[in-house]
């Protein structure tokens, strides 16, 4: 089947610094991605959905100024957290979808110390 | 966009077949249904997706009613690799589907 990879999948920063996730199709083209946040033991939570060309669209609630998106290609949207701090640390996963189906990445986690 | 409703929890021993039913009473002519395992600290994993009646691979059966407003996952011979949260999505195009509120899932867990 398709597949979504993310990078890094796990990545450490300090607070107040910037961190990039990455999120890939690697054998189809995705006009748009979406990117989700998800708390231990919780399920996904829409963050932001990134149109290729345009400004991403987010959702109620999350500061675009803080989580930057980018949907450079056709293959590939990242998501920058700015001025990081402790509570952003969280699971993100983004996906990608062909024809019928949505595909998800593997995940990154992002511990903000 | 068609709001899904699954079980919480569901438990079962290794060899048993476990069946997952989701609720999609207002799913749109066009909407397909699709599964996905979630393991902790991994994305969603497709696992099936049918738009009616069975849908049938290597891993699991998808059994879809004539009316679509439900339908049922089946995972054969469950093993102890089985153990995660399963989820029920329906939707239309791809381009779309991010739109989607997860539910819960549901989480399987399988003993020994």
């Amino acid at each position: 089947g398709a597949v979504v990879s993310q990078h890094p999948s796990w990545v450490i920063c300090k607070s107040g610094t910037s961190v990039k996730i990455e999120c890939r199709s690697l054998d189809f083209q995705a006009t748009t991605m979406f990117w989700y946040r998800q708390f231990p033991k919780q399920s996904l939570m829409l963050m932001a959905t990134s149109n290729e060309g345009s400004k991403a669209t987010y959702e109620q609630g999350v500061e675009k100024d803080k989580f930057l998106i980018n949907h450079a290609s056709l293959t590939l949207s990242t998501l920058t957290v700015t001025s990081a701090h402790p509570e952003d640390s969280s699971f993100y996963i983004c996906s990608a979808g062909t024809g019928h189906t949505i595909y998800f990445g593997e995940g990154s986690w992002l511990t903000v110390v | 966009l068609a709001k899904t409703t699954q079980p919480i929890s569901m438990d079962s021993y290794e060899g048993q077949e476990v069946n997952i039913t989701c609720s999609h009473n207002n799913i749109a002519t066009n909407d397909y249904i699709t599964w996905y395992q979630q393991f902790p600290s991994q994305g969603p994993r497709f696992i099936i997706q049918g738009y009616k009646t069975k849908v049938t691979n290597e891993v699991a059966s998808l059994f879809i009613p004539a009316d679509r407003k439900s339908s049922t996952l089946s995972l054969p011979r469950v093993s102890l690799s089985d153990t995660a949260v399963y989820y029920c999505l329906v939707g239309d195009k791809a381009d779309s589907w991010g739109k989607l509120q997860f539910g819960a899932g549901t989480q399987v867990v399988v003993t020994p």
